[in-house]
């Protein structure tokens, strides 16, 4: 099944604590992408990635740091989470073209305390 | 410059009925407008998507309608059925970056 997978789905972690959320793709797509969803502000997003080993700020990336070593995976990295970085996270893949909408995966569900 | 102002930020609507949510943008640069739907519990999927040298594009019961010179765009839900209620993000980007601006979404609801 064509799919984008994010683990864990719930993360409840302390402030300072540095972590990592997979994320990986099976659909060989060249474009990934971070998203972070919060009440009454949409989606908002983080770090983009247009192919392998090139990455790129979205709206909202302090704090974060993405790598892109293979064309399937994504992973977002909080090196030091804080509160203010509780909130719902997508990762999402594509393929190139204008016409091809974003593949979301299931959501993270990360709290900071 | 790089906001997509979006509107109503909840929307009722009767069962048969036209659901209609709209979208303002600043940045002319913007040249890709999708629209996105999310249930609950789910990640967002696209629904429909039109370029700005379009006024209009319909996909079955969903259709853009397009204003270039307002900088605004809308989504006509027709004959809304209870199976519509979700929640719809607009967004737009710009052609040589993979950059995509949503809006603050709207809950759709419709009643029997």
């Amino acid at each position: 099944e064509a799919q984008v997978t994010q683990n864990p789905r719930y993360l409840i972690t302390v402030t300072g604590k540095k972590l990592t959320v997979t994320c990986s793709q099976n659909m060989n797509h060249e474009y990934m992408s971070w998203y972070r969803q919060d009440p009454g502000l949409g989606l908002r997003q983080i770090y983009y990635s247009m192919n392998v080993e090139v990455t790129d700020k979205g709206d909202v990336p302090e704090g974060y740091k993405v790598s892109r070593k293979e064309k399937r995976n994504f992973p977002l990295i909080l090196e030091s989470p804080s509160p203010n970085q509780t909130s719902l996270y997508f990762c999402a893949s594509r393929q190139v073209g204008r016409g091809y909408g974003y593949t979301f995966g299931s959501g993270t569900r990360l709290t900071v305390v | 410059q790089q906001q997509v102002k979006q509107s109503p930020q909840s929307l009722i609507v009767q069962k048969g009925g036209i659901s209609i949510i709209n979208c303002a943008y600043e940045n002319t640069a913007f040249d890709y407008f999708p629209w996105y739907q999310q249930f609950p519990g789910k990640g967002p999927a696209l629904l429909i998507a039109i370029r700005p040298d379009v006024s209009e594009k319909k996909e079955g019961r969903f259709t853009i309608s397009f204003n270039k010179s307002a900088k605004q765009f809308s989504l006509h839900i027709m004959d809304s059925q209870p199976g519509d209620s979700a929640t719809y993000f607009c967004a737009a980007s710009i052609g040589n970056t993979d950059k995509l601006i949503f809006g603050t979404g709207t809950r759709l609801q419709v009643f029997p």
